[in-house]
């Protein structure tokens, strides 16, 4: 099983809807919960970390659920610059290291 | 200018030859990484290094070497290029406060 799993998509999303991805985890001791946006042959970035009472920034919006080993994005009024590979990414108890999925591709469409 | 460099962008190259991609930043991080990316896999680390003095294996260290020349500088080599190394090479850092990583632009490696 992977440490990381994502649905790959793509989510297919019509401008200005609403649409919601998940992240589950296998490693129960991960500390720090992330999702790095990346564009196509561009490199990852932050777009928020996620704690454990949920945030929000904007039209995105985080959750954890560490009972169930999940994280959730949710993307409110979509634009077409939403189109991107969300990452979902995992940090351990220390040492900076991340364990990245493989990725879930939204594509917004007018 | 870019916080984070990487160069070459791009590189076409032999089996068997040696490769080495080069990493510089700015952002005065004492926190450098490697990673390599294949089409519909996450990103994996394959060595990192937490200040000039200290290299670390990651997840798929085997066929790559590195070198942190400097506290802006960690390169990374591939003595004996084989077409399963082609892939999307991206350098990051961090530092010491922080978990966020900041990228390059990556490298893209043919090696036919």
């Amino acid at each position: 099983r992977k440490e990381v799993e994502q649905d790959p998509g793509p989510f297919n999303v019509p401008e200005g809807a609403t649409v919601a991805f998940n992240c589950t985890y296998s490693n129960s001791a991960s500390q720090s919960f992330f999702w790095y946006r990346q564009d196509c042959r561009k490199e990852p970035k932050l777009l928020m970390s996620v704690y454990s009472s949920g945030n929000e920034d904007g039209r995105f919006t985080a959750q954890l659920n560490r009972a169930s080993q999940y994280i959730s994005l949710l993307i409110r009024d979509s634009k077409l610059s939403d189109s991107a590979t969300y990452l979902c990414v995992l940090g351990e108890a220390a040492g900076n290291k991340l364990t990245f999925g493989g990725g879930t591709r939204v594509l917004v469409k007018p | 200018d870019a916080d984070v460099t990487q160069t070459p962008r791009n590189r076409i190259t032999k089996t068997g030859k040696r490769i080495m991609l080069e990493c510089s930043q700015t952002k005065g991080h004492d926190r450098m990484y490697w990673y390599r990316q294949d089409p519909g896999l996450g990103l994996r680390l394959i060595y990192y290094s937490f200040d000039v003095k200290d290299i670390n294996k990651g997840e798929i260290s085997d066929g790559y070497s590195v070198s942190r020349q400097a506290q802006a500088k960690f390169s990374l080599s591939l003595e004996s290029a084989i077409p399963n190394q082609t892939a999307l090479y991206f350098c990051a850092t961090s530092d010491l406060r922080s978990d966020t990583q900041y990228f390059g632009p990556g490298t893209r490696l043919t090696v036919l």
